[in-house]
């Protein structure tokens, strides 16, 4: 009965290089959201998905990220040509229902571990 | 832009007291409070509020929102050293499609032995 996987746990990349955060959520869930804890700050909304679609990429910085949930196979968020600003925890939550559906089923989303990326 | 203010930031407590930790919020289309408690990996749900007045409780732990002055309010009685934790929360918000949630920065509680 696993929960929402997400690895690497730890990832260090030197500035300029590709950062690749993988999450496969709980099973028979099909909708992922992802958030970042900047460090001394609370999880800020980056990007929700439903298979093979981006519903709500509002929270994504428009250039160098990216995310994607296909068909088949784990979640992927992408951070291209990190800086050390993209240090933080980035974490992935997934749920069964679609938010206004959550509400009334009084089913939360549920977290990972997150994956603590350093930029150095 | 939506905004949730936890307080205090940080609080410290030895075993057995009695803390109340704080959320007020000010956002758009509001659908429900969380909240989360967070040991150094996956913020772990603990309640979610929709209306106001209702007393939530799990253990020694219960909350409450208040609609009308926007905030809720978190209870811990009897704190033991496991309650150490950052505790977050949460504010559900979006469009009628789907949901999203607006984080405090999170009150990080340390009870002492």
């Amino acid at each position: 009965n696993a929960g929402v996987m997400q690895n690497p746990r730890h990832l260090v990349r030197r500035r300029g290089q590709e950062a690749r955060l993988r999450c496969s959520p709980m099973k028979g869930h099909s909708h992922v959201y992802w958030y970042r804890q900047l460090p001394e700050e609370g999880l800020k909304f980056m990007v929700y998905l439903q298979k093979e679609n981006i519903i709500d990429e509002s929270g994504m910085p428009k250039e160098r990220f990216s995310a994607e949930f296909p068909k088949e196979g784990p979640s992927i968020l992408r951070i291209q040509q990190v800086v050390r600003g993209d240090s933080a925890a980035y974490f992935c939550a997934s749920s069964h229902d679609s938010g206004t559906r959550v509400l009334v089923t009084n089913s939360p989303l549920h977290f990972g571990n997150g994956t603590r990326l350093t930029v150095t | 832009e939506d905004k949730v203010v936890q307080s205090p930031l940080s609080l410290v407590v030895h075993e057995g007291d009695t803390v109340t930790l704080n959320c007020s919020y000010e956002v758009t289309n509001f659908r429900s409070l969380l909240w989360y408690k967070q040991e150094k990996k996956a913020p772990t749900f603990l309640f979610m509020l929709t209306s106001s007045g209702i007393e939530k409780k799990s253990g020694r732990l219960s909350s409450i929102l208040d609609k009308k002055e926007l905030f809720s309010i978190l209870n811990i009685t009897a704190t033991q050293t496991g309650d150490s934790a950052v505790y977050l929360c949460a504010i559900y918000v979006g469009g009628t499609s789907y949901g999203k949630l607006t984080f405090g920065q999170g009150t990080i509680l340390t009870v002492h032995p």
